[in-house]
This record gives structure tokens, sequence and C-alpha cells, in this order.
């Protein structure tokens, strides 16, 4: 069964301590993996999307990475405009075109 | 540039109760779909659409239906409003490429609603 487990739950960090977000799934046939942000009452923003495995994206102080197993993102010197929740989603390759979401990351930077 | 709208973005409703929950593209995307969002539970897939005209079950179909009549539209139906549909309602929409699927889906900013 395709499934998307996300740690930790939640993170507080303080203004530039970088640290890492853990994406683990199981999936047959990884078709792509894919980032989100969701701010409070939102619904989720795209990031980015990632293929195969040594895939690497970035964008400003997020940096996406992949392996067969997990994904990581990468924040480097947050700031508090970077608190939200970091949604991760895998499409597998059965050619249903379903996402399967994990639950989620709470990120809290503190100024 | 609205991408995904969905209204209402509120609705309190009572048990037994029917509503429609409206969904617009204006970025002509082949694929929609619909979402519910419980605290714990991540988002999970309602229904979906590969193109007008047609509909599938997600994950989680029972007490919903929906109907893709314009390529730009995507309604979700309650019909008998039971207190466990209490839930955030996201809808998204993506392209296609080919007949590859994996493109970003995009979201709209979701409809609160209540059941009492």
């Amino acid at each position: 069964e395709d499934q998307v487990t996300q740690s930790p739950e939640a993170l507080r960090l303080q203004e530039g301590e970088s640290s890492s977000l853990n994406c683990s799934y199981t999936v047959s046939g990884l078709r792509g993996l894919f980032w989100y942000r969701q701010d409070p009452g939102k619904g989720p923003e795209f990031l980015f999307t990632l293929y195969s495995a040594g895939e690497e994206k970035e964008k400003e102080r997020l940096k996406a990475t992949l392996t067969k197993k997990e994904s990581f993102l990468h924040i480097t010197a947050p700031k508090p405009e970077d608190s939200a929740t970091y949604l991760c989603a895998v499409e597998g390759g059965s050619g249903t075109y379903k996402y399967i979401f994990g639950t989620g990351t709470r990120l809290k930077v503190l100024a | 540039n609205a991408g995904v709208t969905q209204t209402p973005k509120f609705r309190v409703l009572k048990t037994g109760q029917s509503m429609t929950l409206l969904c617009a593209q204006d970025m002509n995307h082949e694929y929609m779909y619909w979402y519910r969002q419980d605290p714990g539970m991540g988002l999970r897939l309602i229904h979906y659409s590969v193109g007008e005209g047609t509909t599938a079950k997600g994950e989680v179909p029972d007490g919903y239906n929906v109907s893709r009549l314009k390529k730009q539209n995507f309604l979700l139906g309650l019909e008998s409003a039971a207190p466990s549909q209490t839930s955030v309602y996201f809808c998204a929409s993506s392209p296609t490429k080919g007949r590859s699927s994996n493109q970003p889906q995009h979201f709209g900013d979701g409809t609160r609603l209540s059941i009492l």
C-alpha cells in the first residue's frame, strides 16, 4: 500500500537556525514527489517536484532532495515568514493520477 | 490570474441538509480533484476528474457526488449532510503532459464546512 510519513510533526526553530524536514515514502513506481507549503486558512502552495533519486531543487532558503526511500526539505537560515505547514505528496505508477499526502510538518520560526 | 476559486468559503449546515460546493479554474487544466483535510489525517482524495464529462472515485467517496459538465468547473455535492462530513474541502487542478499526469496540482483556498 502506498504510504507517506512526515517527521517531525512540529518543529520550532530560532531565526537563522537551519534544519531539515523528512518525508519517507512507500510507493510502487514513483512518478513524482511534491512539496507544498500551507499557511493557516489557505490552500497548499506548490514548491517543488522531484522525479528521480539524486535530484535536487532549490528556491530561496529551501532545498529539496530525493532518495529511493525519502525526501528532505532543507531550510537554511530560516526567517519568521517561513513559518507554515510543509506537506509532502507522492504520485505512484498506477496511472490513477492520485496523490498520497503526508500529514505535514508544522514549522514555527521564532524571531 | 485567479487560478483555482472555491465557493463558498464558509458554510454551516444542519444534519440532513444538502449543498453543492463549486470549484472553478481558469488555467485550462484537464484534471480536477476534490480533497478533504481533517486534523491528523492529511489530505484525502474524495473524487477526481480526468476531463470534461468524466468522474472517478477517490479514497473517501461515500456520501459525496460530483459533476464535471464544463472543463473549468467541478462540483461537489452532499445530498444528506452528516456531522462526519465536517471538514475543510479543497479543490485542485493539474495540466496534462502527454500521457503523464505527474504535473503539480494547484489548490484553491478551501471551503470550511460545519455540519451540526
